[in-house]
């Protein structure tokens, strides 16, 4: 069955430290990838997407994804992390006729 | 260019009534996607308009319904409300069918609680 799991359902890092948010997946052929930022009060903010070429994708805030086909897995990375980063990121997963979207993982920012 | 708006902001109703949600996408884009968020089942798809018509459906009873016009503007509407129908419900929108590969813009939400 075609599934998207966010392992972590909250991570704390102190600012300026680095961060890895994970996605794993369930799906057949190789799917599109999105991450999304999503802060208190407000809808869904695209931060970058995946659909084929360059495993390595560049995205919006310093933002970075990297898809491992071996690994079903597609997490989201930031070198240095701020304050306002502080929100929640969804991972989704889909194709032209299904996106299911991961359950969500909230990060807090320590000072 | 202005983005994507949702009117009302908050709704506050008691179980059996009825709601209309209404959305309006960025200027030129034809697809309208409708979501529902709540804490325990997550982000779940809901339906999909493009042109006016129902391109995509998600896994939701019939009380939930929607239509588009032919300026885009889509309107979402849930009868005979229950508790459950509590969450927060999200618009976006983008130039092309939903899903794929397209962007889609998402609006701020409107806060539905039912009583």
């Amino acid at each position: 069955a075609q599934s998207v799991t966010q392992p972590d359902i909250h991570i704390t890092v102190s600012e300026g430290a680095s961060l890895e948010l994970r996605c794993n997946y369930s799906y057949g052929a190789t799917p599109y990838l999105f991450w999304y930022v999503q802060s208190p009060g407000q809808g869904l903010q695209l931060l970058l997407k995946y659909f084929s070429g360059d495993t390595l994708v560049q995205g919006i805030k310093g933002f970075e994804a990297e898809f491992k086909r071996s690994q079903s897995s597609f997490n989201l990375r930031k070198p240095s992390v701020h304050w306002s980063d502080a929100a929640e990121y969804f991972c989704a997963v889909g194709n032209n006729n299904d996106m299911r979207f991961g359950a969500g993982t909230r990060l807090t920012v320590k000072p | 260019k202005a983005g994507v708006t949702q009117t009302p902001r908050y709704l506050i109703k008691t179980r059996g009534q009825q709601v209309t949600l209404s959305c309006s996408p960025i200027s030129g884009h034809r697809s309208v996607s409708w979501y529902q968020q709540t804490p325990g089942q997550g982000l779940q798809f809901l339906f999909e308009y493009f042109s006016e018509t129902q391109r995509n459906k998600g896994n939701f009873p019939g009380r939930f319904s929607g239509r588009q016009f032919s300026n885009s503007r889509s309107e979402m509407n849930v009868s005979t409300l229950e508790l459950g129908d509590s969450a927060l419900y999200l618009c976006a929108s983008s130039l092309a069918i939903w899903p794929g590969r397209d962007t889609q813009y998402f609006g701020p939400g409107t806060r539905l609680t039912v009583l």
